[in-house]
């Protein structure tokens, strides 16, 4: 079965520092990769999006992926810290069943400290 | 753009009443909508795959009777939960996607269901 293992259940930095938020994916096959960014109480917003194109995604708010095949990752980074980063992040999987359903990670919450 | 509507934000209902969320896709067609579920500090949990004009696809573990859903038109799903009760309480999040092929999920916001 696939599943999206993501590292770190917290990840703490300060403000203006680098962000690496660890994702590793189990599909043998080209995956299609996802990540999604929740603040408090609200709905998920895609960040980047990883469907067998250039290997290093850019997404919004600075935000970049790198699809690794060889490490099975698609860890998510971001150069600069900013305080409206914090949030809960999610590493997902277009699941092979379901209709295109996502097989979501158990999220990251980051932290940003000033 | 593509946005999904989702109503109520939030809802506090009593023990064994029933409660309606909506999902709407504003300014597109979604032929699929998907209901998940998020316990507090936990993933979101797949619940079922509704497709338009047919029954929804449940999970493994979810009681179709108690979560009813209805895809009555390519814009508006919605999830009922029927005689609900406090366990029941959690943060229900609908997606939807366009159609075959194009594979990005669009989410409302969201309901916070608390069953008192």
């Amino acid at each position: 079965a696939q599943s999206v293992t993501q590292l770190d259940s917290h990840v703490s930095v300060s403000e203006g520092t680098p962000v690496l938020l660890r994702c590793n994916y189990s599909s043998s096959y080209s995956p299609s990769l996802f990540w999604y960014v929740q603040h408090p109480n609200k709905g998920l917003q895609l960040l980047l999006k990883y469907t067998s194109a250039a290997t290093l995604v850019k997404g919004i708010n600075g935000f970049e992926a790198e699809f690794k095949k060889s490490e099975t990752s698609f860890h998510l980074t971001k150069p600069s810290a900013h305080m409206s980063d914090a949030a809960e992040y999610f590493c997902c999987e277009l699941g092979s069943n379901s209709g295109y359903a996502l097989n979501f990670g158990k999220g990251t919450s980051l932290l940003v400290t000033p | 753009g593509a946005v999904v509507s989702q109503h109520p934000s939030r809802v506090i209902c009593k023990s064994g009443t029933s409660v309606k969320i909506e999902c709407r896709s504003l300014d597109f067609q979604a032929t699929t909508m998907f209901w998940y579920r998020q316990f507090p500090k936990q993933s979101l949990m797949l619940m079922a795959t509704s497709n338009e004009g047919s029954k929804a696809t449940y999970e493994q573990g979810v009681e179709k009777d108690k979560f009813l859903i209805n895809h009555a038109s390519l814009t508006l799903s919605t999830l009922t939960v029927t005689s609900a009760h406090p366990e029941d309480s959690s943060f229900y999040i609908c997606s939807a996607t366009k159609g075959t092929g194009n594979t990005e999920a669009f989410f409302g916001q969201g309901t916070r269901l608390t069953v008192v």
